[in-house]
This record gives structure tokens, C-alpha cells and sequence, in this order.
């Protein structure tokens, strides 16, 4: 099976710039999450969705990120203006829902200078 | 709240020889999993091994093993027989049971040296 597509793979901008990325997860996996992993830490998750519902964005920086996923399949997550420090590795992750978090994606590495 | 603490930054391990990587982790939950996830440079993590709390054996998937020791709040993944392919980052995570999210350590760099 196909696995969690993501693009772009990289992305350089300047602070204050918009930028956003793509996730397709694996076909049928009803979850679906972002994490962020800032360079030297692990991932930390951003947002949680079942289906095109949000389950979990506790650890989203509301002013400035945003994601969404509008018909339960594809989603994007949006940095609007971005900071220096928003630099980090973005990880989609999708699973069947009360299965074990398996299945990531090659991430977006995100520069901002 | 859930926390993952992983002491070693870098670990360097010859050839062939067995490697364990340390994690412990600190929870009220009764119930809870941990997992073990590979990261090599190409960014993608990669599921290596489960261990629910319950578990009364510990679990094994090939060459890794989860040293799991309850009372301790430990969770070591082992690697035997050391392969070139096994260097990379290794996450320790874990997550309550019935819930999905993962709370993850910061992660050891493995090297395997020839």
C-alpha cells in the first residue's frame, strides 16, 4: 500500500512570509495528525483529526498556524506570518482510529531565515 | 502529564554487537502504551516495537527487544547484532491507553561503526 505522502519536502521562506503544507495519509485511515519536530527534539503534536473533525489541537499556536481537513481525506497546515522559530521537520501520521500511531510520512523540513 | 526522558544524546556501537537505549518515562495513567520509533536522515519515523503496560511479557520483534521493567518506569529498547542499516535517531514514546497522541523523549542518535 501506498504510504503518507507529503509535499513539498522542503521549504525555505522569510519570517513573515505564509507557507503551507500537504498531507495525504494512507487511504481509509480515518486519523490523522501533524506533529512538529524542532532540530535536536522529538515530535510534538500540533493537531488531531478524525475524519475532518478536530480531536486534539491543544499544542497549535492558534495566531499563527492553522490546518485543515475538509473532507476527511487530504489536509493542509498553514503558518501565517511565520517566525525564525517555526523552523522544523513537519510529520503527517495517519492510522485506522484505535490502532497503534505506525504510519508517518517523510516530513517537510521548513527553514525560515 | 506524560513524560518521556531518553539520558543518552549519542551512542556508538560497534558491528555486530548488542546496544540497548534508554528510556524512562513518567505517567499517573494505569494504562498506557510505549513504542519505539527509528528516524533515519531521510526524516521518516519508523515503527519499531509496542509494549502496553499490561504486557506481562516483554515484547520482541525481530532483533529488537523491549527490556520493560514497570516498577522502574523503564522501557529500554535493545538491538542485537548490530547492523550498518540500524544507525539513525530512536524515539521513545509513549501514550494512554484510549487515546491517540504521542508524547515523545528527544530521541538518541545511534551510530554504528564498522
Amino acid at each position: 500500500e501506498a504510504g503518507v505522502a507529503q509535499s513539498p519536502r522542503y521549504k525555505i521562506i522569510e519570517k513573515r512570509q505564509s507557507v503551507a503544507f500537504w498531507c495525504n495519509p494512507i487511504s481509509g485511515h480515518a486519523t490523522l495528525y501533524w506533529y512538529q519536530q524542532i532540530l535536536g527534539q522529538g515530535p510534538k503534536l500540533l493537531i488531531q483529526f478524525q475524519n475532518n473533525g478536530v480531536v486534539d489541537d491543544s499544542q497549535l499556536p492558534k495566531d499563527r498556524f492553522s490546518a485543515e481537513r475538509l473532507k476527511g481525506v487530504d489536509s493542509t497546515l498553514k503558518i501565517q506570518p511565520a517566525k525564525l522559530e517555526d523552523s522544523a521537520v513537519y510529520l503527517c501520521a495517519s492510522n485506522p482510529p484505535g490502532t497503534r500511531p505506525k504510519y508517518f510520512g517523510p516530513g517537510t523540513r521548513l527553514l525560515v531565515l | 502529564a506524560q513524560k518521556i526522558t531518553q539520558t543518552q544524546p549519542g551512542m556508538f556501537v560497534q558491528e555486530k554487537e548488542a546496544v540497548t537505549l534508554d528510556c524512562t518515562y513518567d505517567t499517573s495513567d494505569q494504562s498506557y502504551g510505549l513504542f519505539w520509533y527509528k528516524q533515519p536522515s531521510s526524516g521518516e519515523m519508523i515503527f519499531l516495537i509496542y509494549q502496553g503496560s499490561y504486557d506481562e511479557q516483554n515484547a520482541t520483534e525481530g532483533r529488537y527487544s523491549l527490556n520493560f521493567q514497570k516498577a522502574r518506569k523503564s522501557a529500554n529498547l535493545v538491538i542485537s547484532a548490530s547492523q550498518l542499516g540500524d544507525s539513525a535517531m530512536y524515539f521513545c514514546a509513549m501514550k494512554r491507553s484510549g487515546a491517540q497522541k504521542l508524547v515523545f523523549g528527544q530521541g538518541t542518535r545511534l551510530t554504528i561503526n564498522p
